[in-house]
């Protein structure tokens, strides 16, 4: 048990869709990050925020966008889905660099 | 830019065995080392977490030993089971906390 919760766990949408993906995080967790993971592959940086600013970003496109809540909860927005959006969205929360990550259980995303 | 690599993809073993699994990178300038386990459709548990200071971790079976100024790192599972059948991933912590993963090594223990 991580204290991490993501919802939902499961979501199938068409190309074209927009969708929004929620994390939970530990109480005192300052940091929420997000991951991609494609079938057979490790997670990708998507961003991460720190105290409601993002402070990072991968080789994501704008489509891909993110907010984060005092309440250390967080969404990841997607617009305009495209097939090989399809994959499975972590969230992680934590502290600082020197700090393990604490994962949640994902959202597997499909895009038909 | 930072590149993980993960030898091998695949491992099977029988129930028992001691193995060890490889994690390189290419950028030496990190924050940290991770192993995670990840189970099929699921999330990722991190096993152990070695600092750029530190040499190695240990917990219960498993231990980490981390060579920064190689690039190298290694997980080491003494007497295997069959419910250490996971895929094992390797992370490295960079700037801005961001993690750079491998793509894993699956591993299958046979009874």
């Amino acid at each position: 048990e991580t204290g991490v919760t993501q919802s939902p766990t499961h979501l199938i949408k068409t190309r074209g869709q927009q969708v929004t993906l929620r994390c939970s995080s530990q109480s005192g967790h300052n940091t929420v990050s997000w991951y991609q993971q494609a079938l057979g592959q490790g997670p990708q940086f998507i961003f991460q925020y720190y105290r409601e600013e993002e402070n990072g970003r991968g080789n994501f496109p704008p489509r891909f966008s993110g907010l984060q809540f005092p309440n250390y909860s967080s969404e990841l927005n997607v617009n305009a889905l495209e097939l090989d959006d399809s994959a499975l969205y972590l969230c992680a929360s934590g502290g600082t660099d020197n700090e393990k990550l604490f994962f949640g259980s994902g959202t597997q995303l499909s895009v038909l | 830019k930072q590149e993980v690599t993960q030898i091998p993809a695949a491992l099977s073993v029988p129930e028992g065995e001691n193995l060890v699994l490889n994690c390189s990178f290419t950028d030496s300038a990190i924050y940290n080392l991770q192993w995670f386990r990840q189970d099929p459709g699921k999330g990722l548990t991190s096993l152990l977490l070695i600092q750029s200071s530190q040499r190695e971790q240990t917990s219960g079976r498993l231990n980490a030993s981390l060579d920064k100024s190689s690039g190298r790192s290694t997980l080491y599972i003494a007497a295997s089971q069959p419910g250490d059948s996971a895929t094992y991933l390797c992370a490295v912590t960079g700037t801005a906390s961001k993690l750079t993963f491998g793509t894993g090594t699956r591993l299958q223990v046979t009874l």
